[in-house]
């Protein structure tokens, strides 16, 4: 199993821009989530969906589409995109709503936005 | 407003003693606590967890500890050992919409095990 892959790896975009962040998981998981990580902070939540053509809000979305069109992709977009949207990007994937709500993380996308 | 608050940025502890790294909630709504550890260039990897309802947790060398009524948490690694050296995010989850278990993260406290 590869677990959650996310591609790309990296990624420079020049404001503007637009561009897909690609999640995969082959654990038969409903819940995917997409966090961001900067400097000194936490993970914090931009969205998830919790099954196959479903997608929610978290604590950041603003800036961001995403879409679950299969059940194990979860696709991040950026529109337009911003220097504030520099970041590590890491997707995740749970098996289910329980309270035992352990989340397995893909490696990360490191975007830099100029 | 941090509702999950690691207040020591950085903790460095030399090989064989014991790494206490802390954790403060404020959400009285969180039933469910975990630890992550990360590597750099990786994604986080669950360590450890702990419901509400208990107030020790342990395995292997790692051992979580709630503490409900101050709203306080801390994980004991023992021995510490180098390979421990990462970044650990302490997370509380609630019941977020649509029933999904939200996870809320702290900073993270950079640990370095000194050999």
């Amino acid at each position: 199993n590869a677990g959650v892959t996310q591609t790309p790896k990296f990624r420079v975009l020049k404001t503007g821009q637009s561009m897909t962040l690609l999640c995969a998981q082959d654990m038969n998981h409903e819940y995917m989530y997409w966090y961001r990580q900067d400097p000194g902070m936490g993970l914090r939540l931009i969205h998830y969906s919790v099954g196959e053509g479903t997608t929610a809000k978290g604590e950041v979305p603003d800036g961001y589409n995403v879409s679950r069109l299969k059940k194990q992709n979860f696709l991040l977009g950026l529109e337009s995109a911003a220097p504030s949207q520099t970041s590590v990007y890491f997707c995740a994937s749970s098996y289910s709503v329980t309270l035992y709500n352990e989340q397995f993380f893909g490696p990360g996308t490191r975007l830099t936005v100029l | 407003d941090q509702q999950v608050k690691q207040n020591s940025p950085s903790l460095s502890v030399q090989e064989g003693r014991i790494s206490i790294l802390n954790c403060d909630y404020t959400n009285s709504m969180f039933d469910y606590f975990l630890w992550y550890k990360k590597y750099p260039a990786e994604g986080p990897t669950f360590l450890i967890s702990i419901s509400s309802i208990k107030d020790k947790n342990e395995d292997g060398r790692f051992t979580v500890f709630l503490n409900k009524s101050a709203k306080h948490l801390s994980l004991h690694i023992v021995p510490s050992q180098p390979g421990d050296s990462a970044v650990y995010f302490c997370a509380a989850s609630d019941k977020g919409g649509a029933g999904s278990y939200q996870l809320t993260f702290g900073k993270g406290t950079k640990l370095s095990v000194i050999p």
